[in-house]
């Protein structure tokens, strides 16, 4: 079934470490984004692609980097994590239109750094 | 960019009642304004979208109107129900198609 996955779903880290979510679509989206959102709060735009080798940052400034050398995966690294990278992450797909097109979440990956 | 303010950020009704939600937007030239609805603990999911091309969208219990001059789309919830109560988001496409979304409204549909 044609779906949008994120993993872990739960992830436990310690301050300073390195760490990559993971996001896979198997919708042919061209388009990828990345969100940061606490429980019921704002959706906050981190990082974005069209398409393979590009990728823009949102909104957000959440010292994250991204990449998008498959269609299909837009993995999402901390070079170091923070207590105030506490939150969940949001992993998004749509087609590659000039405007709109519906977004398709992943289930999320809730992040807690202790 | 887009700019997209969402109203109110909670909303509280009985079961039973209507519940309505705005939404302005600055890019005129946006021509797709979703609506998605996000339960507690789950992903955000649309439930509702309306083109530049037509004024009212309706299904079922759920509505949006868009008025283009203005510059504003109003989700309407008719016939309140429990499983109403969600965080919803409305949605403009910014720049080359990067969706802006609103803040939410936290939707209590009281039994």
């Amino acid at each position: 079934e044609a779906d949008i996955y994120q993993t872990p779903r739960y992830l436990v880290i310690g301050t300073g470490k390195k760490i990559t979510l993971e996001c896979s679509q198997t919708m042919g989206h061209d388009k990828m984004y990345w969100y940061q959102q606490d429980p019921g709060m704002e959706l906050h735009l981190i990082h974005y692609s069209y398409g393979v080798n590009s990728t823009e940052k949102g909104d957000l400034s959440s010292e994250s980097t991204v990449s998008r050398i498959r269609t299909e995966h837009f993995p999402l690294t901390l070079e170091s994590a923070r207590p105030s990278h506490t939150s969940q992450y949001l992993c998004a797909s749509s087609d590659l239109k000039a405007f709109g097109g519906e977004a398709f979440f992943g289930q999320g990956t809730r992040l807690t750094v202790v | 960019g887009e700019n997209v303010e969402q109203h109110p950020s909670t909303l509280s009704v009985q079961e039973g009642d209507s519940a309505v939600i705005k939404c302005t937007y600055s890019d005129s030239a946006s021509n797709y304004f979703p609506w998605y609805k996000q339960e507690l603990g789950k992903r955000p999911q649309l439930i509702i979208d309306i083109r530049s091309n037509v004024g009212e969208k309706k299904d079922q219990r759920i509505a949006v109107t868009l008025n283009k001059t203005a510059k504003h789309f109003s989700l309407h919830i008719t016939e309140t129900q429990p499983e109403d109560s969600a965080v919803y988001f409305c949605a403009a496409p910014g720049d080359a198609g990067k969706s802006t979304f609103g803040d939410g409204t936290t939707l209590t549909v009281k039994p």
